[in-house]
């Protein structure tokens, strides 16, 4: 079974507070990474997949940066909103496991207004 | 309006009944996943396709099966064998290269008493 490994575990920040995840995996034999927002009562939403090494990506007040050498990928919130509330999953595909798509356990982010 | 669907959203059943748990998607995807949720596991994966006729055990296969006859659908049973049950389960689809979003569908949670 992978490890991808997602830290912290939850958080709770004031609103307009920054805050930053990590999600770690293994660095050997990397295909992609792709992070999602899960609201309460809601599907996951797709944030960004990410292929290549050094790849930054940014959507509105968040964005996200990948390092494959090292194994570990970076979600930023830029002045976070009550809004931004929820669990934000990474998930990796190692390369030649047939597209297996394995989750870590999320991060549970709580903004307070 | 494309998307995918499960059904149904709640799911009761007598502990040594077989269930199955619907998955359907109209996006031309080719690959389909099915992963469980417990609290504080996160997202686990049960069984994933990647075309039709064809499927690959996930980290947590024991007690479930699949099949995929058709590109549209990808159901899950819960057999018997199944020791803990109960849970959320959620059915995602993507392009089979896995560089693209997942999506996923609004879950079933199976009571199993």
């Amino acid at each position: 079974i992978l490890n991808v490994e997602q830290s912290p575990q939850s958080l709770h920040v004031q609103e307009g507070d920054s805050t930053n995840f990590t999600c770690s995996f293994p660095s050997s034999n990397f295909y992609a990474l792709h992070w999602y927002r899960w609201e309460t009562a809601k599907s996951p939403e797709a944030l960004f997949v990410m292929t290549l090494n050094g790849d930054e990506k940014k959507k509105g007040r968040i964005s996200a940066t990948l390092n494959t050498k090292e194994g570990y990928s970076y979600l930023y919130i830029k002045g976070s909103q009550p809004e931004d509330s929820a669990t934000y999953l990474c998930a990796f595909i190692r390369g030649g496991s047939n597209y297996k798509l394995t989750f870590g356990k999320g991060t549970l982010l709580t903004v307070n207004p | 309006d494309g998307g995918i669907t499960q059904s149904p959203k709640y799911l009761f059943r007598k502990e040594g009944q077989n269930v199955t748990l619907s998955c359907e998607q109209n996006l031309n995807h080719d690959a389909m996943y099915w992963y469980r949720q417990d609290p504080g596991q996160g997202l686990r994966l049960i069984y994933y396709s990647q075309i039709v006729n064809d499927f690959q055990k996930g980290d947590i296969a024991e007690g479930y099966s699949v099949s995929r006859e058709k590109k549209e659908s990808f159901p899950l049973t819960v057999t018997s064998a199944q020791k803990n049950p109960t849970a959320f389960y959620l059915c995602a689809s993507s392009t089979r290269q896995g560089t693209t979003e997942a999506f996923f569908g609004q879950g079933t949670r199976l009571t199993v008493v």
